[in-house]
Parts: C-alpha cells; sequence; structure tokens
C-alpha cells in the first residue's frame, strides 16, 4: 500500500541554523512529490514540488528538497531558519500517470511541528 | 487574486445534529476537493470534484456525509447525524485542472467539535 512516513512529529531548532525534514515513501513507482507548509488557523500552501528532472528542487521561503530514489527520501532542507518558519510541515506523494492521475490522490504524511527557539 | 474561502470557520454541535461547510474556490478552478483533518494527521481527502461532477468520493462515508458542487462552482458538504469521530477540520482546496501539475490551493478550513 502507497504510504508517506515523516518520522519526526516535532523539531525544534533555534533561529539562523540549519534545518533537515525526513520523509520516506512506499510506492510502486516513481511518485510525484510535494511538501506542504500548514501556519496555525490557516490552510496549506505548497512549498515546492518534485515530477522528474533534477532531483535538487527548489521551493518558495527558502526551502529546497532533493529526491533520492536509492532511499526512496524526499527530505526538506532550509539553510538559516527564521522564527516566521514556525509551522507543521507535510510531505505528501501522488500517482504518476501525468493524464490519468488525480492530484487528489494524494496521499499525505502526518505532519512534523517545526518550532523555533530565539 | 482571491483565495479559497471557506465558512463557517469553528463549528461545535453535539452527536447526532446535522452541519454544512461551504467552499468557494478560486475563480476558474475546474477541481475542488474536500478533506478531513484529524488532530495529529495529514488531510485526507473526502470528494474530488471536476466542474460539478463527482471524480472520486471513495473515502466519503456516504451513510452520513454528502457533497454537492451546484453549477460547478461553490461547494458544500453536509455531515448527518453527526459522530465524535468526525471533529476535524475541514479543509477545501481547488486547482485549475486534476493534473499533478496544477497546484491545489487551500481554504483556511472548518475546524468542527462535535460533543
Amino acid at each position: 500500500a502507497q504510504s508517506v512516513t515523516q518520522p519526526d512529529i516535532h523539531i525544534t531548532v533555534s533561529e539562523g541554523a540549519s534545518l533537515e525534514l525526513r520523509c520516506n515513501y512506499s510506492y510502486g513507482a516513481t511518485p510525484y512529490l510535494f511538501w506542504y507548509v500548514q501556519s496555525p488557523g490557516q490552510g496549506l500552501q505548497l512549498l515546492l514540488k518534485y515530477f522528474s528532472g533534477d532531483t535538487l528542487v527548489q521551493g518558495i521561503k527558502g526551502f529546497e528538497a532533493e529526491f533520492k530514489r536509492s532511499q526512496s527520501s524526499f527530505n526538506l532542507r532550509k539553510p538559516s531558519v527564521h522564527w516566521s518558519d514556525a509551522a507543521e510541515y507535510f510531505c505528501a506523494v501522488g500517482p504518476t500517470s501525468f493524464y490519468g492521475g488525480s492530484q487528489g490522490n494524494l496521499i499525505f504524511g502526518k505532519g512534523t511541528k517545526l518550532s523555533v527557539k530565539p | 487574486e482571491a483565495g479559497v474561502a471557506q465558512s463557517p470557520r469553528y463549528k461545535i454541535i453535539e452527536k447526532r445534529q446535522s452541519v454544512a461547510f461551504w467552499c468557494n474556490p478560486i475563480s476558474g478552478h475546474a477541481t475542488l476537493y474536500w478533506y478531513q483533518q484529524i488532530l495529529g494527521q495529514g488531510p485526507k481527502l473526502l470528494i474530488q470534484f471536476q466542474n460539478n461532477g463527482v471524480v472520486d468520493d471513495s473515502q466519503l462515508p456516504k451513510d452520513r456525509f454528502s457533497a454537492e458542487r451546484l453549477k460547478g462552482v461553490d461547494s458544500t458538504l453536509k455531515i448527518q447525524p453527526a459522530k465524535l469521530e468526525d471533529s476535524a477540520v475541514y479543509l477545501c482546496a481547488s486547482s485549475l485542472t486534476s493534473r499533478l501539475s496544477d497546484t491545489q490551493y487551500f481554504g483556511p478550513g472548518t475546524r468542527l467539535t462535535v460533543l
């Protein structure tokens, strides 16, 4: 069965420190991969997505993620965290059929809550 | 550009009561989704519309949940009767098409508490 695992429920980092949030997926083929952020009281916002090509993808707000097929991982990184990055982060996977795939079939992980220390 | 609008933002009801949520997607977006997000979990798709037709409702508990999208624009999600386990945030999202390459835009959600 398709699944997404975010091993860390809660991470605390100091402002200015680097960040890496882990995501592992279980899927029959190369999936489409996404990272979303959810701030308190707000809906999810797409940070970045990977479909094919360069395995290092750049997103908004200075985030990047690297797809590693051999490890079935899509970890999210940021070199220097800002206090405003405190939020919950969700990794998601979707089917690979560009024409038949439905974005609604996204499977989300349980999320990692990020706290930032001043 | 206006985002996805949802109302109400919060709702508290007692079990066995009914409740309805409303969603107004981004103008021109053909695809609309309703997700259920239980505390401590990621969103789970309940139903997906393409214009005013249902594309996927395989995870919608049809004995108590119903949804419609009149005229392919606004949508309502109804629960009747509610159970304690329905306490969650209900998120509406829309995208230009159903292609994975089109970004899904999420509304702020409706937080439902069932007592």
